[in-house]
């Protein structure tokens, strides 16, 4: 099975500008593994912010985007605020199966 | 508007079987994709499996092929997770989630199931 790698945690000062990456060991992340990207707060269950690598939820904030960077899928935030701290997730699709990566813990500090 | 809803906490012993539901609304249950999410103490999020209500198409993460069973009941738009055997590691919280048309990803998700299994 594939194995999906994300950066373990990550802090951004509030209103900076932070990207999470998405990587996989099966080779370059592409619109092929439809990427998805998912917030997950303590105690909440995940929330859906990205689908197909760059689409966003009706209720996602315009400050999250996703794309394609190099070989990896990225979602960047752009002016961090508080409520942005958590856990996120990537999700990536591998023929019949999806496999999520192991989560970015961000900070906004 | 999308609902899912799941039973709040199980409690249970090593050895029994179990099924934990997911009750949904507001969209037509038989054309979406359906899927599974299990997450352990302090842990990510791990892919279970997804269904297609319509015809009970099911596709499972080699990690858990064999461990659980996905199943629908189209009469009340409710999927289901299963285990015959509970082990003490399949103590998680399990989240249903409904997927996009495509079937690739997860759009909503359920508040999630507290399993508990004590050894």
């Amino acid at each position: 099975q594939a194995v999906v790698t994300q950066e373990p945690s990550l802090t951004v000062s509030p209103g900076g500008t932070v990207t999470l990456t998405c990587g996989s060991n099966t080779g370059p992340v592409t619109s092929g593994h439809y990427p998805y990207w998912f917030q997950q707060k303590p105690g909440q269950a995940p929330t859906t912010l990205i689908y197909d690598t760059t689409n966003k939820q009706s209720w996602t904030p315009a400050r999250f985007s996703g794309s394609l960077l190099g070989d990896k899928a990225a979602l960047t935030l752009s002016g961090a605020q508080p409520e942005d701290e958590g856990e996120y997730y990537c999700l990536l699709a591998f023929s019949g199966t999806r496999v999520f990566g192991g989560g970015t813990k961000l900070t906004v500090l | 508007e999308v609902q899912l809803v799941q039973s709040g906490a199980e409690v249970k012993k090593a050895g029994e079987s179990l099924r934990i539901p997911c009750q949904t609304s507001g969209y037509s249950f038989t054309t979406y994709w359906i899927g599974w999410v299990r997450q352990m103490p302090g842990k990510g999020l791990e892919w279970i499996a997804i269904i297609y209500p319509d015809d009970s198409d099911t596709r499972y993460s080699p990690s858990f092929q064999g461990q659980v069973t996905v199943s629908v009941d189209k009469s009340i738009s409710t999927a289901y997770l299963q285990w015959s055997s509970l082990k003490a590691s399949d103590t998680a919280i399990y989240y249903c989630a409904r997927a996009y048309k495509s079937g690739r990803g997860f759009q909503h998700w359920g508040r999630g199931t507290l399993v508990i299994v004590s050894s």
